[in-house]
């Protein structure tokens, strides 16, 4: 079955630097696009970055642009998200989801077909 | 600030039906498929509908989804105790750059 566990994230201060890594297993990963999806307390979902099946394209939301960077290790089944200058506004849980789309993310088709279960940042000083 | 506008709450009856709207534009859902999800309190989302009108196998077809022009809904008739969740549309957005976005979420309450 498919298995999607986030990891890495904590407590860090403004400014600083976090990498949260997300483990895929019961499935071919490298076959399918992946994102990030955050959601801030209490509030609702917001869309962080997307990756294709090979790496080869990476979009991302306004909000996180130039700050974060999404990235995958096909070899190792692992999604990535590079977090830099974190701000008290990057709080949240962010959930890894697979892209339910075809050709691996290279459509104008997406929508997560499977999420992992969060894991929370907080920026904190 | 989310492009895609939902009901905040909508209730009902067990047994009833809800209808949850999600209101978009011609840069998002007037030009690409919608997808619903469903957040139990304290979970991860779950996929409900695709492409608009699909299921995901192991979804009740008491879930439907349709849309028309720049507008979506999400159906849910049969209404149980287990479906009070918030509910979220989501679609790609070409307007200045190109990201996925989600609705402003609605709180479905079984009386």
């Amino acid at each position: 079955q498919v298995q999607l566990v986030e990891s890495g994230g904590g407590v860090v201060q403004p400014g600083r630097s976090l990498r949260l890594s997300c483990a895929a297993s019961g499935f071919t990963f490298s076959s399918y696009g992946m994102h990030w999806v955050r959601q801030a307390p209490g509030k609702g979902l917001e869309w962080v970055a997307l990756i294709w099946y090979d790496g080869s394209n990476k979009y991302y939301a306004d909000s996180v642009k130039g700050r974060f960077i999404i990235s995958r290790d096909n070899s190792k089944n692992t999604l990535y998200l590079q977090m830099n200058s974190l701000r008290a506004e990057d709080t949240a849980v962010y959930y890894c989801a697979r892209e339910g789309g075809p050709y691996g993310g290279n459509s104008d088709i997406h929508y997560f077909d499977f999420w992992g279960q969060g894991t929370l940042v907080t920026v904190s000083s | 600030q989310s492009v895609l506008t939902q009901p905040p709450s909508v209730s009902a009856a067990p047994g009833q039906k809800v209808t949850i709207s999600c209101s978009g534009s011609s840069s998002n859902i007037g030009n690409n498929y919608v997808s619903w999800y469903q957040q139990l309190p304290g979970t991860a989302p779950k996929l409900l509908i695709y492409e608009s009108k699909k299921r995901p196998s192991g979804i009740p077809d008491r879930f439907s989804g349709s849309k028309s022009g720049t507008s979506a809904t999400l159906g849910i008739t049969g209404l149980q105790t287990g479906d009070e969740a918030d509910y979220y549309c989501g679609t790609w957005d070409t307007s200045l750059s190109a990201n996925y976005v989600f609705g402003t979420g609605t709180k479905v309450t079984v009386l």
